[in-house]
């Protein structure tokens, strides 16, 4: 069973650019969430993601930040028109439809978006 | 809104040695999970052990054991007969389990372990 799949890597985008993020959750799980870890600091959530559904997305910032999980395909967050502040490892993580009170958080390897 | 804190930035030690990691949080929820996260240089993270706030006994994996203790909200991680792979970032991570919870993991600021040979 492979894992959370997260592409690109590495990403190096000029200030004004877009990112877009991909992330493949493992296979039957339904449920995506994104973090972001900034030099030095732990990771902090951003949001979280059902197929077709936004179901938390207070971490996100209010501008230039989406994210989409569609019924086909992977998860996407897109960064629009980036600043410096923006370089940051993203983590993608996944887990299945809740059953009952234990699953677990799968993460994928990150992508680290440096913006120049 | 809950808070993990993680008071030491840096821990050193020695290969086959024992340390401690240390980890408070703050809730109001009574119901609750824990867990440590490894993140070594590859920066893929790696669930180290869980522990479910409503369980008494302290969770253990192998070289890994908590000390939980749940009324003064502390999550310590002890590893035993330290390897040099144990060389990594450790986070402290709380996530809610009540009614209405969005599953989100809460994650401390990290400590950064150094395994000497």
């Amino acid at each position: 069973n492979a894992g959370v799949m997260q592409n690109p890597r590495h990403l190096v985008r000029r200030r004004g650019q877009e990112a877009r993020l991909r992330c493949s959750p493992m296979k039957g799980h339904s449920h995506v969430y994104w973090y972001r870890q900034l030099p030095e600091e732990g990771l902090k959530f951003m949001v979280y993601l059902q197929k077709e559904n936004i179901i938390d997305e207070s971490g996100m910032p209010k501008e230039r930040f989406s994210a989409e999980f569609p019924k086909e395909g992977p998860s996407i967050l897109r960064i629009q028109q980036v600043v410096r502040g923006d370089s940051a490892a993203y983590f993608c993580a996944s887990s299945p439809l809740p059953q009952g009170r234990a699953y677990e958080q799968y993460f994928g390897p990150g992508t680290r978006l440096t913006v120049t | 809104a809950q808070t993990v804190t993680q008071s030491q930035p840096e821990m050193s030690v020695q290969e086959a040695e024992t340390v401690t990691l240390s980890c408070t949080y703050d809730t109001s929820e009574s119901d609750y999970y824990l867990f440590w996260y490894k993140q070594p240089p590859s920066r893929q993270m790696i669930l180290v052990i869980r522990q479910e706030a409503y369980k008494q006994q302290n969770a253990t994996e192998n070289r890994f054991s908590v000390n939980f203790q749940k009324a003064a909200k502390s999550f310590s991680l002890k590893i035993s007969d330290s390897q040099l792979g144990d060389a990594a970032m450790y986070f402290c991570a709380y996530r809610s389990v009540s009614s209405g919870a969005t599953n989100k993991l809460i994650f401390g600021t990290g400590t950064l372990l150094a395994v000497q040979p």
